[in-house]
């Protein structure tokens, strides 16, 4: 069954420091640009970053520009989401997601999430 | 940055009933670049509709979407149990992509 299992998530302090995993399978992982995407609890949903399939072009959402890094290893068929000063308002289940058509950021597949909560 | 607006915020319906879904954008929108998700409680997103009115593999043929420009609409043309979730637009015109707030769609 072609999926995503993302880890990784957890209770941290603001401030502090996390990475996310998502464990890509059947399907041709390189081929595919990646997103994560994350939902504050009882709240909408809000594109967080995006990584192209050969990992050489990336973008990021205003709200984590500079303190968040989106990678991928294609060896490994796993997308990574490393998040440094981690702040209340990250508080959220983080999905990824695969983009379904190359240029087309709608998203076909999704995995189930990791929480993550910023808290002292 | 698009903006979406999903309305209404709730819908109460019975099983069996339609239910008409709008989704506003701030400017206009590609039909191209228009996609609609369900998320049931406790579950991911899934895909129902991408531009604009193409159904995703496996969305029954009760699920329609329509529009272009501004607005949009999801067409659910009766309901089944199965169906009461919320639901959600998305844009990806450009970066970044924005979801709307979201409609749920409940039982009367």
């Amino acid at each position: 069954e072609v999926q995503l299992l993302e880890s990784g998530g957890g209770l941290v302090q603001p401030g502090g420091s996390l990475r996310l995993s998502c464990a890509a399978s059947r399907f041709t992982f390189s081929s595919y640009a990646m997103s994560w995407v994350r939902q504050a609890p009882g709240k909408g949903l809000e594109w967080v970053s995006v990584i192209g399939g050969s990992g050489d072009t990336t973008y990021y959402a205003d709200s984590v520009k500079g303190r968040f890094t989106i990678s991928r290893d294609n060896s490994k068929n796993t997308l990574y989401l490393q998040m440094n000063s981690l702040r209340a308002e990250d508080t959220a289940v983080y999905y990824c997601a695969k983009h379904m058509v190359t240029g087309y950021w709608y998203f076909g597949l999704w995995g189930r999430g990791t929480l993550i909560t910023v808290s002292s | 940055e698009i903006v979406l607006t999903q309305s209404p915020g709730t819908l109460s319906l019975s099983p069996g009933e339609r239910a008409t879904l709008s989704c506003r954008a701030s400017q206009s929108v590609s039909s191209t670049y228009l996609a609609w998700y369900q998320q049931k409680p406790g579950q991911a997103p899934r895909l129902l509709i991408y531009g604009a009115s193409s159904r995703a593999t496996g969305i029954p043929d009760r699920f329609s979407g329509s529009g272009s420009g501004t607005d949009f609409t999801l067409t659910i043309s009766r309901l089944e149990p199965e169906d009461f979730a919320v639901y959600y637009c998305q844009h990806y015109v450009s970066p970044p992509p924005t979801f709307g707030g979201g409609t749920k769609v409940e039982i009367k």
